[in-house]
């Protein structure tokens, strides 16, 4: 099956900073779709992208899903002690990369 | 309009005991995901099934591991004579439908193998 592999596995940043996570796969997804885990609890859904060159906004989260659509990235800015948790994307046939984990140093 | 619903929220077996996890989809769903998630780590999936049917069990261990999804009931994943390094979250989603729709994840189960 297709494998999605994310980057960076760790990020640490001060509050008010930038954040971007990347998630690329080997072959052509048809969708891909963001989640999000907090320490301690499950994932949560974000969003879906399935066309190619897709952007999509939700406050201060920007999803980009690439031109041939093979990879994808998910941008905070400003970020706040409450984006603390785990990205994770997952391609069309649900397996997840290894998620980015984000700690946000107040 | 309950979500996903699992239990038990955490369970402890004994080595070598059978370990019995169940998910309720939420109201509408047919569709189940179980994944895996060892601490620190992240997701790994285990099997798809709809109602009766086994879609995708290629992240099944060959052993000891099984997974159903009656007509009636839950959707129950089976943990057969169980080791320390069976100790994970195991949580399970499910959808409207596979692939294009998003998941919704149940609380999981954190089992724990003494």
């Amino acid at each position: 099956g297709q494998q999605v592999m994310q980057i960076p596995q760790y990020q640490h940043v001060q509050e008010g900073e930038d954040f971007t996570t990347y998630c690329n796969s080997s072959t052509t997804l048809s969708n891909i779709q963001w989640y999000k885990q907090r320490p301690g609890g499950h994932p949560v859904f974000l969003i879906q992208l399935v066309k190619s060159g897709e952007v999509k906004k939700q406050k201060r989260l920007t999803f980009q899903f690439g031109e041939a659509k093979k990879n994808s990235s998910l941008h905070i800015t400003a970020t706040q002690t409450t984006d603390v948790g785990t990205y994770f994307c997952a391609g069309n046939d649900m397996r997840f990369g290894a998620g980015t984990r984000l700690t946000v140093k107040p | 309009n309950a979500g996903v619903m699992q239990n038990p929220r955490h369970l402890v077996r004994r080595r070598g005991q059978e370990a019995r996890l169940r998910c309720s989809p939420m109201k509408g769903h047919s569709h189940v995901y179980w994944y895996r998630q060892l601490p620190e780590e992240g997701l790994k999936f285990m099997v798809y099934l709809q109602k009766e049917n086994i879609i995708d069990e290629s992240g099944m261990p060959k052993e000891r591991f099984s997974a159903e999804f009656p007509k009636e009931g839950p959707s129950i994943l089976r943990i057969q004579q169980v080791v320390r390094g069976d100790s994970a979250a195991y949580f399970c989603a499910s959808s409207l439908s596979g692939g294009r729709y998003e998941q919704y994840f149940g609380p999981g189960t954190r089992l724990t193998v003494t």
